[in-house]
């Protein structure tokens, strides 16, 4: 089966950075995903890995270990706007075809 | 061209009570997903469509679960002789292709209350 932990809640200052963890347990790995969600609103991609490494793009980057099953995403120059929940999501060849398998999400509060 | 949109927004509805929920995936998306949130849970996966391919169904909670896409575009989810487990946020989400870095778009989710 599939197993995903986050941290269920971090609080972070407002231009600070912060990195939110991500285990994974899964067979056929087929690929890692980031989306923010804020209170209310739908998930929206941030980012993918499927090959060890780090992907940047802007404030946000992700990283990802295949061995050790592990990825973290980094936020620089914190928002207020940044105050949301971030769901990691796993695809997998056990989960067949496309549907991901997402964590309970990291519910992230910016503060000044 | 637009998103992923549901309807309706929110749905209050009675124990042993049918519910439909619909799906308007984005004009051209062959993949169609739903999912489930409930509070302080992860999304859960229900179901899949991936053009004419037969569904994965294998996220279904109950046989009380269905859903249909006509004509590879609207899909629509029923709840049958709904019970208070089924409240959550039901969220569908498209996409235009498979593998690789597809992205799911998701629609903003219709708010299920069963009382």
């Amino acid at each position: 089966g599939q197993n995903i932990d986050q941290p269920t809640e971090m609080t972070a200052t407002e231009g600070a950075i912060v990195q939110i963890n991500c285990t994974y347990q899964t067979s056929g790995f087929n690929g890692l995903f980031w989306y923010q969600q804020h209170a209310g609103e739908a998930p929206t991609f941030l980012s993918y890995n499927v090959l060890d490494g780090l992907e940047e793009k802007g404030r946000f980057s992700s990283f990802l270990s295949r061995s050790k099953g592990y990825s973290y995403l980094l936020l620089k120059e914190l928002q207020m706007k940044d105050s949301a929940s971030y769901l990691c999501a796993v695809r997998s060849l056990q989960t067949g075809a496309n549907n991901l398998f997402f964590g309970t999400g990291t519910r992230l509060t910016v503060i000044p | 061209g637009a998103g992923v949109s549901q309807s309706p927004s929110n749905k209050v509805t009675e124990k042993g009570k049918d519910v439909e929920l619909r799906c308007d995936p984005i004009s051209g998306h062959t993949a169609l997903y739903w999912y489930r949130q409930s509070l302080g849970q992860g999304l859960e996966f229900l179901i899949y469509f991936q053009g004419n391919s037969a569904p994965d169904k294998s996220g279904l909670p109950s046989d009380r679960f269905s859903a249909e896409r006509t004509g590879g575009s609207v899909s629509t989810l029923t709840i049958q002789r709904t019970q208070q487990e089924d409240s959550a946020v039901y969220l569908c989400a498209s996409s235009d292709r498979t593998g690789g870095r597809q992205t799911q778009y998701f629609g903003p989710g219709t708010r299920l209350l069963v009382l």
